[in-house]
């Protein structure tokens, strides 16, 4: 079964503007993961929340963790044509877990 | 650095047929992974090798798959005989520690079979 699940399914934006994806997962984790993938490549990961964090940035990336939700969003800033992509969250199983577990993606379309 | 490198990058092939997917994960990383990704089912884990020893292989879908790490830096994954179902874009993805952190994905090897 799925552990992450984003939402929306898919999302299409002008350049610059914000995007916002959010992730829902069911049971308890260490730490959550948001990856990229352009059509036709490899994931590519982008960045890491630990449970105990609540926010982390990296660079345009913002990420929020909300664990008594069960809930994390990706908020990327002043998007570029180039951020057009799929964007996946990734859940482990709790601490010491070596699985992750991908939910369906946000397909993300940003019109120049 | 050479990322993850993974062969063939498209493979067509007909029902019935071996296929043999390769893999050759970063230097130094001692966990190994092997997803598959449909538009149905998403990204599922296949099959995970700690120090070239295979820990999980619930996911690997039935008796005709099959993968094998002889040494840290190369993996295969087989399917013997292969099946119209198995048509899905195979990754092998590598990370230090296996413990959940970050994974480095190849670019995947798309299979097709008719």
């Amino acid at each position: 079964s799925q552990q992450g699940e984003e939402d929306p399914q898919a999302l299409s934006i002008q350049e610059g503007e914000n995007a916002t994806m959010n992730c829902s997962y069911k049971t308890s984790i260490n730490n959550l993961q948001w990856y990229r993938q352009n059509s036709g490549r490899g994931l590519v990961h982008l960045i890491l929340i630990r449970s105990n964090e609540r926010e982390k940035h990296s660079g345009r990336l913002r990420v929020t963790l909300d664990t008594s939700k069960k809930s994390s969003s990706l908020l990327i800033t002043a998007s570029r044509a180039a951020d057009t992509a799929s964007y996946f969250c990734a859940t482990d199983r709790g601490a010491g877990s070596y699985q992750l577990t991908f939910g369906k993606g946000t397909k993300l379309s940003v019109i120049p | 650095d050479a990322g993850v490198i993974q062969s063939p990058r498209h493979e067509v092939t007909e029902m019935g047929q071996e296929v043999t997917l390769r893999c050759k994960p970063i230097s130094g990383h001692n966990s190994l992974f092997w997803y598959r990704q449909t538009m149905m089912r998403g990204l599922e884990l296949l099959i995970y090798f700690n120090n070239n020893v295979p820990i999980d292989d619930s996911g690997m879908p039935e008796d005709r798959f099959s993968a094998k790490m002889p040494n840290a830096s190369f993996s295969t994954l087989k399917i013997q005989p292969s099946e119209p179902r198995d048509s899905a874009v195979y990754f092998c993805a590598s990370s230090l520690g296996g413990n959940g952190g970050e994974l480095f994905f190849g670019e995947g090897s798309r299979l097709t079979v008719l």
